[in-house]
């Protein structure tokens, strides 16, 4: 099992519709998770954080973390073309582990959004 | 502010040759820094992390290795590039316990 999956797409959405997109992590005590967005051929930025159980709202993104099934997810409201990227779900390795400090990386959820 | 610089941006080189990418955090002290490659169509590889100057540690046998000769600097080298050595390399930094980590701009390596 891989400690962190995405499904890698591509998922299509219409312009203007929800983009829900999902991550399942294997480490039960992880507390840091992290939302990145790639666009092809440059770097990963940051799109949020979230440590807490429920749903962490910052403008059209809203990050949802559920601990107990294990999964975070990332909602993009009114997806625009320019929301096209590939997504990437991050979480902290756990203190005691041979992860120790470091972030976990899935392989990426592609997103389209068509116009 | 911080802001993470990476030179060069892209990369041509032939097997066998060197390789040095360099790595340089402005506008803060004592950060973790990190290295990472991404192959063609694959997820980040985390490769090297350092907690400080001359702290560092390889998370993947290769033929690269990790230095900082300073508080913000990051240094990626080879001695004898291979083929499966080309990719986009990223270098990323955090602070502290924080656990967020920023990314570089990358520079993208292709050995021929």
């Amino acid at each position: 099992q891989k400690e962190v999956e995405q499904n890698s797409g591509p998922l299509s959405v219409p312009e203007g519709a929800i983009a829900s997109l999902n991550c399942t992590y294997s480490d039960r005590v992880s507390q840091s998770f992290f939302w990145y967005r790639q666009y092809s051929g440059k770097s990963p930025e940051l799109i949020m954080s979230i440590y807490s159980n429920g749903d962490k709202e910052d403008g059209r993104f809203t990050a949802q973390l559920n601990k107990a099934s294990q999964y975070v997810s990332l909602l993009i409201r009114d997806s625009q073309p320019s929301d096209s990227a590939t997504y990437l779900c991050a979480v902290k390795g756990n203190l005691g582990s041979s992860n120790t400090g470091k972030l976990i990386f899935g392989q990426g959820t592609t997103l389209q959004v068509k116009p | 502010s911080q802001t993470i610089h990476q030179w060069p941006a892209t990369l041509v080189q032939p097997v066998g040759s060197p390789l040095s990418l360099e790595c340089t955090v402005e506008g803060t002290s004592n950060p973790n820094l990190y290295w990472y490659r991404q192959a063609a169509g694959r997820g980040l590889q985390l490769l090297f992390y350092s907690i400080g100057i001359d702290q560092i540690s390889s998370e993947v046998p290769q033929n690269l290795s990790a230095s900082r000769p300073q508080d913000r600097q990051f240094i990626l080298s080879s001695k004898k590039l291979l083929l499966s050595d080309s990719g986009f390399y990223l270098c990323a930094w955090s602070i502290g316990s924080t656990d967020t980590q920023y990314f570089g701009p990358g520079t993208r390596l292709t050995v021929l």
